[in-house]
């Protein structure tokens, strides 16, 4: 699986959208892209996935460059309670081997009052 | 629907002493997984199961044994601990390849 680039924190005004960026120059054609979250101590949490069109839910957008070596996770509307370590993962989906996600350090992203 | 849940919440050992801990899910999927966490890093893997009596080992595996005997259900055991096993232990559960979703956690001290 590709390794992820994120930076390590990021701040962000309550109200306003959160832009977590991640590089994964070394992709591969059949890998996605994974976003999760774990907010102080608990598990962590699954926000969303794509291969190379964007995506939406009712958590977040993720938005994948044309070239897949990048993308960013969107927040729209950041509230304390986003305050979180959000990890990209890179991993082929849909594997017969139950391959775990790699999680990386991740963006410590702090929603600020 | 409970999704992941892990028994117990917190423990702590003595040097040396066992313990087994209990992974359990009700969403019928596939895969099971043990995952550890140490202050400050990301998750790392110490054994999974693609099925009901199947194990694999992970990044992190020794000092550690799983059961997969039923489908629902994924223990891990500490034959006997060590300092360097005080963690938090995550269990995630997921459909084939699909995405993974974890439990509450244990916080395991060792002393």
């Amino acid at each position: 699986d590709a390794k992820t680039t994120q930076p390590p924190s990021m701040d962000c005004a309550e109200g306003r959208a959160a832009n977590l960026p991640c590089n994964h120059s070394t992709i591969s054609g059949n890998e996605y892209v994974y976003w999760y979250r774990q907010i102080h101590s608990q598990g962590p949490q699954y926000i969303i996935h794509g291969l190379k069109n964007n995506e939406t839910n009712e958590m977040a957008s993720l938005i994948i460059t044309e070239d897949r070596k990048s993308s960013t996770l969107i927040l729209p509307h950041a509230t304390l309670r986003d305050t979180a370590v959000y990890y990209c993962i890179v991993r082929v989906a849909r594997n017969n081997y139950g391959q775990n996600f790699v999680f990386g350090p991740g963006t410590r992203l702090s929603v600020l009052p | 629907n409970a999704g992941v849940t892990q028994t117990p919440k917190f423990r702590v050992l003595k040097t040396g002493q066992s313990m087994t801990l209990l992974c359990a899910q009700d969403m019928n999927h596939e895969y099971m997984y043990w995952y550890r966490q140490d202050p400050g890093m990301g998750l790392r893997l110490i054994h999974y199961s693609v099925g009901e009596g199947t194990t694999a080992k992970g990044e992190v595996p020794d000092g550690y044994n799983v059961s997969r005997l039923k489908k629902q259900n994924f223990l891990l055991g500490l034959e006997s601990a060590a300092p360097s096993q005080t963690s938090v232990y995550f269990c995630a559960s997921s459909r084939v390849g699909y995405e993974q979703y974890f439990g509450p956690g244990t916080r395991l001290t060792v002393t």
